[in-house]
């Protein structure tokens, strides 16, 4: 079984600075999904970033990117230029594509991040 | 468009009682799943269903019934509400392949 662990339970950053939120992931398989997800007040779930594990380039959404280090596990989401609408829950959460596995997702514990003005 | 839609939004139960959580998409998914979110935690997978007619167990299944005559319809049951099932539950669906998953807005279900 997978597992999806996030280190940092709160983060906070001002305004127009970046921040880090790490991630780390354990499996056997060689092929899977990696996901970011933010979580605002309003409790929807809105999808920030995709990366396949199969792809070296790091994905990147525009003030939002990642940096995947397959060997390491470890699956980190920056954002730049932080905004006051970036505050919210932020999971990262992994999934395996084969079979009837797609869209069984396994989340991390999550991360609220605060940017403060 | 719709997308997911869940009804109700808010719901108290008492120990006991019972209750279905409605689902319906109007994409015409294939994949669609449950999944329960418990305070300042992440989500966790009940039940999934990747067309009419077949569903299968999540990783916390115990106390949930699922259906899925159709494939714009995937209601969750609790014949016997606890305490432990006061949550935020979340419907998701997907096409498949490299699809990504459209979720609902959730219902928050509170069992005393």
């Amino acid at each position: 079984a997978q597992t999806v662990t996030q280190s940092q339970p709160e983060m906070s950053v001002q305004e127009a600075e970046t921040v880090t939120l790490s991630c780390t992931y354990d499996t056997s398989e060689s092929n899977y999904y990696l996901f970011w997800y933010k979580q605002p007040p309003s409790r929807q779930m809105i999808l920030v970033i995709r990366q396949e594990a199969y792809k070296q380039q790091n994905a990147t959404e525009n003030r939002f990117s990642v940096n995947f280090q397959k060997a390491a596990k470890s699956f980190s989401l920056k954002i730049s230029d932080s905004q006051l609408g970036d505050t919210a829950m932020y999971f990262c959460a992994f999934m395996n594509p084969g079979g009837t596995s797609y869209g069984k997702l396994t989340f991390g514990q999550g991360t609220i991040l605060t940017v403060h003005p | 468009n719709a997308g997911v839609t869940q009804t109700p939004k808010f719901r108290i139960l008492k120990i006991g009682q019972s209750m279905t959580l409605q689902c319906a998409q109007d994409m015409n998914h294939n994949y669609m799943y449950w999944y329960r979110q418990d305070p300042g935690m992440g989500l966790k997978l009940i039940y999934y269903s990747v067309g009419a007619g077949i569903t299968d167990k999540g990783e916390v299944p115990n106390g949930y019934n699922v259906s899925r005559s159709t494939t714009e319809d995937f209601p969750l049951r609790l014949e016997l509400a606890a305490p432990s099932q006061t949550s935020v539950y979340f419907c998701a669906s997907t096409w498949g392949g490299s699809s990504p998953l459209h979720f609902g807005n959730g219902t928050r279900l509170t069992v005393t």
